[in-house]
């Protein structure tokens, strides 16, 4: 099992570009998740899905798009890349939202100039 | 709403020396509390977890329990190694609804030799 996989690792984007992150899961989990992690910020909830079709705002949604086409991929747009969106980005999933542990990815290290 | 205080860091240790990492919540209900880990360039896994009130999780000689009196969940070790040096991350999760895990900031552990 390869578990939650994250591309790419590293991306530097200038102000304005627009870009995705791929996040893949391949354990059938219903539940996916966006967070980014800013130095003194903890996680921050970005976008999740509680399944194919089906998605919702976290605490931050502000310039990021989400959709959940399958069970397996939950991919983030950056649809106009700004310096404020320079962060880590994890994906995690989870069998359900209800209680469960969440898996996370390595992560997305995304620099904005 | 649900929340997760834990104590500031960084925390500085000397092998084999005691840890503990504080962590309180404010949840309506009854969450499950996790501890994450986050070692330096990965994403986080799940290192302990506990379902319900005087729940003791443990792994990896951590131990937290949960504490529904206090609502406390804090991390603690008998004797940390180098090895344990990361960032360590409380987390709630209600068992009800969709809502996802709602995370601490984060506490910086470094342990010297």
């Amino acid at each position: 099992n390869a578990g939650v996989t994250q591309t790419p690792k590293f991306q530097v984007l200038k102000t304005g570009q627009s870009m995705t992150l791929q996040c893949a899961q391949d354990m059938n989990h219903e539940y996916m998740s966006w967070y980014r992690q800013d130095p003194g910020m903890g996680l921050r909830l970005i976008h999740y899905s509680v399944g194919a079709g089906i998605t919702d705002q976290g605490e931050v949604p502000n310039g990021y798009n989400v959709s959940r086409s399958t069970t397996e991929d939950f991919p983030l747009r950056l649809l106009s890349a700004a310096p404020s969106q320079t962060s880590v980005y994890f994906c995690a999933s989870s069998p359900t939202a209800r209680g469960g542990e969440q898996y996370f990815g390595p992560g997305t290290r995304l620099t904005v100039t | 709403g649900n929340s997760v205080t834990q104590m500031e860091g960084p925390v500085t240790l000397s092998e084999e020396a005691f840890l503990t990492i504080n962590c309180t919540y404010t949840a309506t209900g009854y969450p499950s509390l996790f501890w994450y880990v986050q070692y330096p360039g990965e994403g986080l896994q799940l290192l302990l977890k506990a379902t319900k009130a005087d729940d003791k999780g443990s792994n990896k000689g951590f131990e937290a329990t949960y504490r529904k009196e206090t609502t406390s969940f804090h991390l603690e070790k008998g004797s940390v190694q180098v090895s344990d040096s990361a960032v360590y991350f409380c987390a709630l999760s209600r068992n009800s609804g969709n809502t996802p895990l709602v995370f601490g900031k984060g506490t910086r552990l470094s342990v010297i030799a």
